[in-house]
Formats: structure tokens, C-alpha cells, sequence
């Protein structure tokens, strides 16, 4: 069945660091992509998503490219800061159902 | 804010006792879904209504339903709780539910322990 695969956390960095979070999916037909976040205390945001090959979405500075050859759609942001902090969950929708299958979830750390 | 609205924030309760969790999704939404964020077992898909009919089925426990009102709110029911049924249920709402590319929108969460 489909499923999604995050690298293992937590990521530690220090702020205005280079961060990646790899995410790879296995999936049937064309699945949407997306990446949310969760803060602390909070529920999940819709941080980016991509709905075919080759897209990228992005925002707030944060960048993820749809890679099909790859099945990945690792997550990027050049300048990482204190208030990044938070779990990033990847998701792909299923084609059939439209329900989100999530990866495991990355937790961020980001020191001053 | 999301626009999706979840009551009550916080729920504790004791094993066996049932309760009912509530959503309202964003004006303009007509589908749910419920989803359970749990430790062991991450975020899991429960169950999708779209305008008022039952759309999707995921893992959902035969003591858990659920069902969607004609204002589009939604409610899940939890019965016969179990200590393993301490999680967070989140509740997203779609504008359509039927395709792919539609986002979902997360509301806050309910987070239900179980003593």
C-alpha cells in the first residue's frame, strides 16, 4: 500500500543553518504531496504542498521540488531560525480515498 | 487559526465511560475527516464524510463512529474507552474531498486521556 518514509529525528542545528528533512513515498497512481507542521501545543499547519511532477512548492522560506524519478520530496530552507522549531510531518493523498498518509515526523531543533 | 474548530480542547475520562468529540470545519468545507495522533502509532486516517454521507473508511475501532450533521459539523463517538485510546484526534476539513490535490485544514486537536 502507499506509505510515506521520513528521516529519523530529532535534527539539531544552529540557527541560520542549511536544513533538510528527507521524505519518500511509495505510492499507485499520481498522489498530491505536502508537508505540514505542527508547533508545539498546537494542531497541524499546511506548511507546502505539490500536486504533480516536477512542482515545487514553497513558503515562509521553506522549499520542497515533487520528484517522481526519486519518489522523494525532501523538504529545504537556506536559513534556519530559533522559531522553526517544531515536528514536520510529510504526506502524500491517496489518489483513491483522499485521505493523508503521514510519515512518522521530524522533529526540529534549532539553537540561538 | 485554520478555520476548523474542535471542542473540547482537553477531555479526561475514565475506562469504559464514552464521549463525543466535535468539529466544525471551515465555512465553505464539505468534507471532514478524523484523524488519531498517537505515540505508537503516529497519525492515522479514522474516517472522511462529505457532505453528511460517510466517504472513506480507515482503521476506525467498531467502538469508535462517527457522523457529519447537516450544518456540515462533525462528531466523532468513542465508547467502551480503553487506556490504549489516550491520543490526540485531530479533526480537517476540504472543500471538496474529492480529489487529490485538495488541502486539508487541521484543526486544533482534542487531546483525550483515558484513566
Amino acid at each position: 500500500g502507499n506509505s510515506v518514509t521520513q528521516m529519523e529525528g530529532p535534527v539539531t542545528l544552529s540557527e541560520e543553518a542549511f536544513l533538510t528533512i528527507n521524505c519518500t513515498y511509495t505510492a499507485t497512481g499520481y498522489p498530491s504531496l505536502f508537508w505540514y507542521v505542527q508547533y508545539p501545543g498546537e494542531g497541524l499547519q499546511l506548511l507546502l504542498k505539490a500536486t504533480k511532477a516536477d512542482d515545487k512548492g514553497s513558503n515562509k522560506g521553506f522549499e520542497a521540488t515533487y520528484r517522481k524519478e526519486t519518489t522523494s520530496f525532501h523538504l529545504e530552507k537556506g536559513s534556519v531560525q530559533v522559531s522553526d522549531s517544531a515536528v514536520y510531518f510529510c504526506a502524500l493523498s491517496d489518489s483513491s480515498s483522499y485521505k493523508l498518509i503521514f510519515g512518522s515526523g521530524t522533529r526540529l531543533l534549532v539553537r540561538p | 487559526d485554520s478555520g476548523v474548530t474542535q471542542t473540547p480542547k482537553h477531555l479526561i475520562t475514565a475506562t469504559g465511560q464514552r464521549v463525543t468529540l466535535r468539529c466544525s470545519p471551515r465555512s465553505g468545507d464539505l468534507s471532514v475527516y478524523w484523524y488519531q495522533q498517537s505515540l505508537d502509532q503516529g497519525l492515522q486516517f479514522l474516517i472522511q464524510y462529505y457532505n453528511g454521507e460517510e466517504r472513506a473508511k480507515g482503521n476506525i475501532l467498531e467502538r469508535f463512529s462517527a457522523q457529519q450533521f447537516p450544518d456540515l459539523h462533525s462528531e466523532l463517538n468513542l465508547s467502551s474507552l480503553e487506556l490504549g485510546d489516550s491520543a490526540l484526534y485531530f479533526c480537517a476539513s476540504s472543500v471538496l474531498g474529492s480529489r487529490s490535490t485538495d488541502t486539508q485544514y487541521f484543526g486544533p486537536g482534542t487531546r483525550l486521556t483515558v484513566l
